[in-house]
């Protein structure tokens, strides 16, 4: 598989601020990459898809203003809840998949640890 | 579209048993299918994968069924342990690179 990390792995911040989570792919270039979001006790509901060098493509409902992302990198993607909410609380996760040719193949999508946001 | 419950399924099971989690999946046309481990405050661990073309995929002690008659997945858990405790989420794609589309999950419980 391959191996991802997030940072930070949780965050409490103030009604208002913006709040950065990043995703880094630490033993694969990865061309994609997945922003989750996932509610207690619910299901992962997909937030975005984000490609190397070009702009995300976001889910339905997703409000590509409010959650920026960026993917500036092969191993890494940025996600920044703008003006969070305490709404906006939840539990964060990245995922990375590969690409034609790669040792991972293009369906299969590896998880990092998961970011908890809590915004007060 | 994406599955989202009120409250997770359980299955209560002694260290021991084979454990069964099943999952009705939604698209008829889904070709690629995972079963994932998330444990309480992480992100969710790859276990194994099965493409529509197969029915039945073994790894170490699991067993991933997909029955397309019905749309039908399970997972099967040999020898259940503790550390197997969880919530177990399928997810299906069309493959190709194409978004996951997970399943509401199921809380597996053992008991020693």
């Amino acid at each position: 598989g391959a191996v991802v990390s997030q940072h930070p792995s949780w965050v409490i911040c103030k009604s208002g601020t913006s709040v950065k989570i990043e995703c880094r792919s630490l033993d694969f270039q990865a061309t994609t990459m997945f922003w989750y979001r996932q509610f207690p006790k619910q299901s992962l509901m997909l937030m975005a898809t984000s490609n190397e060098g070009s702009k995300a493509t976001y889910e339905q409902g997703v409000e590509k203003d409010k959650f920026l992302i960026n993917h500036a990198s092969l191993t890494l993607s940025t996600l920044t809840v703008t003006s969070a909410h305490p709404e906006d609380s939840s539990f964060y996760i990245c995922s990375v998949t590969g690409t034609s040719g790669d040792r991972i193949s293009t369906d299969t999508q590896y998880f990092g640890p998961g970011t908890r946001l809590t915004v007060l | 579209g994406e599955s989202v419950g009120l409250h997770l399924p359980t299955l209560s099971v002694q260290e021991g048993d084979n454990s069964i989690i099943n999952c009705a999946y939604s698209n008829s046309a889904s070709d690629y299918f995972i079963w994932y481990k998330q444990e309480s405050g992480k992100g969710p661990q790859f276990i194994i994968d099965i493409r529509s073309n197969m029915d039945k995929r073994q790894g170490q002690r699991v067993t991933v069924l997909l029955n397309k008659t019905v749309k039908h997945l399970s997972l099967q858990i040999a020898a259940t342990q503790p550390g197997d405790s969880a919530v177990y989420f399928c997810a299906e794609s069309l493959g190709q690179g194409g978004k996951l589309i997970f399943g509401q999950g199921t809380e597996l419980s053992v008991k020693p």
